[in-house]
């Protein structure tokens, strides 16, 4: 069955960096994208951006633009997402999920990054 | 940007009543291509997201059929037929004709 399964929990300091990993399994990796959504505590879902596990094109949402990068490994089917910079409202879980034709539809369980001095 | 408002904010409902959320988009969900790029998720507690309806209304695989979507353009709607114990959660409306955006929220819970 398909699997998306995250790298654990992270504690940052502000201004430091944090990078989350993303492992699939369970089907093509590179038929499809990957998306990264955060939540914030008590908060709805935030999508952060895309990118194509093919050929590496990326999509970031403009807020994050130049704190953020997205990269994939074929040879071990692994997204990452690294965001620098960072400050106390980054601290969020963050979810990596599987996209084809626009829809987001297998979802990682989550990984904790919190930001804290 | 395009503006998710999803109501209620909250529901709460007797096991086996029905339930009904509406989603309304700040700008039209139809796509040149035909397609209409609505989505609807729960969130049980604790979890991901979990996709229930694509494009309107289309049921993600093992998705039981008391869930269903309609609407068009800027208006849509989630509808439970029949509410289970195991339908609480927070539901959230999702667009990708532009950059994916989420709705608010609606959180049901049982009576």
């Amino acid at each position: 069955q398909v699997q998306l399964v995250q790298s654990g929990a992270e504690v940052k300091k502000p201004g430091a960096s944090v990078k989350v990993s993303c492992k699939a399994s369970g089907y093509s990796f590179t038929s499809y994208g990957i998306s990264w959504v955060r939540q914030a505590p008590g908060q709805g879902p935030e999508w952060m951006g895309w990118i194509s596990a093919y050929n590496g094109n990326t999509n970031y949402a403009q807020k994050l633009q130049g704190r953020i990068t997205m990269t994939t490994d074929t040879s071990t089917r692994t997204a990452y997402m690294e965001l620098r910079s960072l400050r106390s409202d980054d601290t969020a879980v963050y979810y990596c999920a599987r996209v084809q034709y626009r829809r987001l539809d297998q979802w990682g369980q989550g990984t904790l990054v919190t930001v804290s001095s | 940007d395009i503006v998710m408002t999803q109501t209620p904010l909250s529901l709460s409902v007797t096991p086996g009543q029905p339930a009904s959320i509406s989603c309304k988009s700040s700008q039209s969900l139809l796509h040149s291509d035909g397609k209409t790029y609505l989505y609807w998720y729960l969130q049980k507690p604790g979890q991901p997201p979990q996709l229930l309806i694509y494009e309107v209304s289309n049921h993600f695989s093992g998705v039981p059929d008391r869930f269903s979507g309609s609407g068009s353009g800027t208006d849509f709607t989630l509808k439970i037929s029949r509410v289970e114990a195991e339908d609480v959660g927070v539901y959230y409306c999702m667009q990708s004709i532009q950059l994916p955006g989420f709705g608010q929220g609606t959180k049901v819970e049982i009576k």
